[in-house]
Parts: structure tokens; sequence; C-alpha cells
């Protein structure tokens, strides 16, 4: 049972350059979430899904897309990378029901340079 | 604004006991999360907290007050395999995680 899959685990990016990382879920949850994670702060909510073909803007939206292509994938694009993007991303998918759990996926370390 | 605070870092020694504590105010509650992340790893799920008191779930408990805004993880026994970080994130009115920056807690023999 896979879980949460992401790619890619690590990339350097050069400031201006786009990229699009990947997130898929075989769990058949309807919730799917895009986060960073930065030094000394907690997560932070790019963009969200609560179902295929949906999408919401989080707390950080700025300078990055989403789309959500079936139930299982939900990318996100980086369309000119910032130096100010260089963190941990994390896609996540929620649980039904009240407690909700959230399940990660291992991360995808950038850089822009 | 929304604010959830918790220590940065926190020291105690293998086979003792040690808590977290985490303190939030935010756009209403529908529940308090504990996630831990070991370095360079995801978070994953601890526990959950709705109604007030204590939640116990082997050698960790977590506990509940919505009147002080106030929550804490307990953990017992304390393994090497214990050092990680610990997250607090509190689910608002509109059921959207907020998150505490985490409390990096370093277990030593």
């Amino acid at each position: 049972n896979a879980g949460v899959t992401q790619t890619p685990k690590f990339r350097v990016l050069k400031t201006g350059q786009s990229m699009t990382l990947l997130c898929a879920q075989d769990m058949n949850h309807e919730y799917m979430y895009w986060y960073r994670q930065d030094p000394g702060m907690g997560l932070r909510l790019i963009h969200y899904s609560v179902g295929e073909g949906t999408t919401a803007k989080g707390e950080v939206p700025d300078g990055y897309n989403v789309s959500r292509l079936n139930k299982r994938e939900f990318s996100l694009r980086l369309e000119s990378a910032a130096p100010s993007q260089t963190s941990v991303y994390f896609c996540a998918s929620r649980s039904p029901g009240e407690v909700g759990e959230l399940f990660f996926g291992e991360g995808s370390r950038l850089t822009v340079l | 604004g929304q604010n959830i605070d918790q220590p940065t870092e926190m020291t105690a020694t293998e086979g003792a006991i040690v808590q977290i504590n985490c303190t939030y105010q935010t756009s209403g509650f529908n529940g308090l999360f504990w996630y831990q992340q070991h370095a360079g790893e995801a978070p994953t799920f601890l526990s959950y907290n709705v109604l007030d008191g204590l939640e116990e779930k082997g050698r960790f408990s977590s506990f509940l007050s919505r009147s002080k805004g106030y929550s804490y993880l307990l953990l017992k026994e304390l393994q090497m395999k214990d050092s990680a970080s610990y997250l607090c994130a509190v689910m608002d009115s509109n059921y959207q995680l907020i998150w505490g920056a985490g409390t990096k807690l370093i277990i030593k023999p």
C-alpha cells in the first residue's frame, strides 16, 4: 500500500524556471492538499482540493497553480520560480469522517537559486 | 489572527516522561491534532482531541482544555526513537488546519 507518493524528492531550479510537483494517493480520498514547510514556521497551506475537478486557495497561494487531474492525482506548478519558493513541499490527503487524519507524502525539497 | 504556540525545543532523558504544551487562539474550534515528524520525513498522525479531557494511546496521551485554549502531549517511557518534532494543529471553523511551528524533542541516553 503506497499511500501518498510525490515526485520529485529533490530539485534545484534557477530563478524564472518552471516545474511541476506530482502527487498521487491510492486511498480513494476526496480531499488533497499542498503544504510548504519552512524552518521555524508551521506548515502553510498553498492550495487544496475537495474533489476531482475542484481546487481552492489556501493561506499562501501566490506563485503556485494546482490541478486536480482525477481523484488520485493533484499537481502543483511553479510557473516562474523565485528564491522565496525554496522550501520543502508536502502533499497530503485526508481520510473521511470526523477525525480526518492527514496522510502525507515524503516531501519534495526544492531549492531556487 | 490565528495563532498556535508551542516550545521550539525540549530535551528529555531516555526512560523519562515529557510534556509538550500547545496553546491556541483560532477562529472556531473543530478539533486539535498532534503529529510526529522525524527529521527529513513526513508528519504522521498521533492523536486527535475534540472534547475536554485526556486521550490515552499506549505511551502517548493527549489532553485538551477548550476553555483555556490549551493542549499537551504526554510521552512516557521515552525511547531514543521518540526524538522528533511534534506538531500541534487546530482545525478552525472553516475546517482548515492551523499549524504550530513544532517542538523539537531531543532524547538523551
